[in-house]
C-alpha cells in the first residue's frame, strides 16, 4: 500500500478518444504531481499542484488537461492523443512543493494509444 | 541550473558482492538529494535523501549513500547485493526554491 492510488492500471484508447486518469492519495499532502514515463526518455514531470493551485505546467500538450478538485484528487483529461503518447504516467504526492520531503508516487498507470 | 546525472545505464553485480550505484548533481546552493527505486509495474519507492548533516546516509533495504561535497556525488551502495535488489533505481536533485529533477535511471541486476 503506497498510500497514492491510480486508476485505472491499464488504458487502452484510439486517437479521438477521451478519458481520464485518477489519482487519490490518503497521506495529507498537499502537493500533487502527474509524471511521464517512457522506455526511451527519463523521467518527465508534466504538471505540479500545490494546495489546489497549478504552479508548474512543463510546456505539456493541450491534449492533456489536469484537475485537482482538493488536496486528495488529481485527475488527467486526455483528447485526442497521439501514438507517441503511449507510456506510464505516475501520480505523486508530497507534504507541499518545495519541502525537502520525499514524493510518494502511485503505481502508474500504462497508456497504450492505438 | 541544476542537473543530475547517472552514468551508466546497467549494473551488474553478484549477489553477495557490495554494490554501488552512481549519481553525481550539479546545483547553484545547497542540494536535496533523492534516491528512489522502482520495480517492474510498480511506481517508485523513496529509499533515503540527504538534506544536511552526516554525509553517510542510511535508508530502506540496508542501502546507504555518501553525499561528497566536492565530487558532487551521491552514490548509491549496499554492503551485500540479493538477487531481490534488482531493479531499476533513480537519483533526484532539488535546489533549494526549485522543482525536483530525476536522473535517467540505472538498472541493476543481481546475478545468482
Amino acid at each position: 500500500e503506497t498510500g497514492v492510488t491510480q486508476t485505472p492500471r491499464h488504458l487502452v484508447m484510439g486517437m479521438t478518444n477521451k478519458k481520464s486518469l485518477k489519482c487519490e492519495q490518503h497521506l495529507g499532502h498537499n502537493a500533487m504531481y502527474w509524471y511521464k514515463q517512457s522506455a526511451k526518455k527519463p523521467l518527465e514531470l508534466m504538471f505540479v499542484y500545490n494546495f489546489k493551485e497549478q504552479t508548474e505546467n512543463n510546456s505539456v500538450p493541450s491534449r492533456f488537461s489536469p484537475e485537482c478538485p482538493n488536496s486528495s484528487h488529481l485527475f488527467l483529461h486526455l483528447h485526442t492523443l497521439q501514438p507517441e503518447d503511449s507510456a506510464l504516467y505516475l501520480c505523486a504526492s508530497s507534504q507541499e512543493e518545495g519541502s525537502n520531503q520525499p514524493q510518494h508516487f502511485g503505481d502508474g498507470t500504462r497508456l497504450s494509444i492505438l | 541550473a541544476q542537473s543530475v546525472a547517472q552514468p551508466e545505464d546497467q549494473v551488474n553485480v553478484a549477489e553477495g558482492n557490495p554494490l554501488t550505484v552512481k549519481c553525481t548533481y550539479s546545483v547553484s546552493g545547497n542540494p536535496y538529494l533523492f534516491w528512489y527505486v522502482q520495480y517492474p509495474n510498480r511506481g517508485l519507492q523513496f529509499l533515503l535523501k540527504y538534506i544536511t548533516g552526516d554525509n553517510l546516509v542510511k535508508g530502506s533495504y540496508g542501502f546507504e549513500a555518501e553525499f561528497n561535497k566536492s565530487q558532487t556525488s551521491f552514490h548509491l551502495k549496499k554492503p551485500s547485493a540479493l538477487v531481490s535488489d534488482s531493479a531499476l533505481y533513480f537519483c533526484a536533485v532539488r535546489d533549494y526554491g526549485d522543482k525536483i529533477i530525476f536522473g535517467k535511471g540505472t538498472r541493476l541486476h543481481i546475478l545468482p
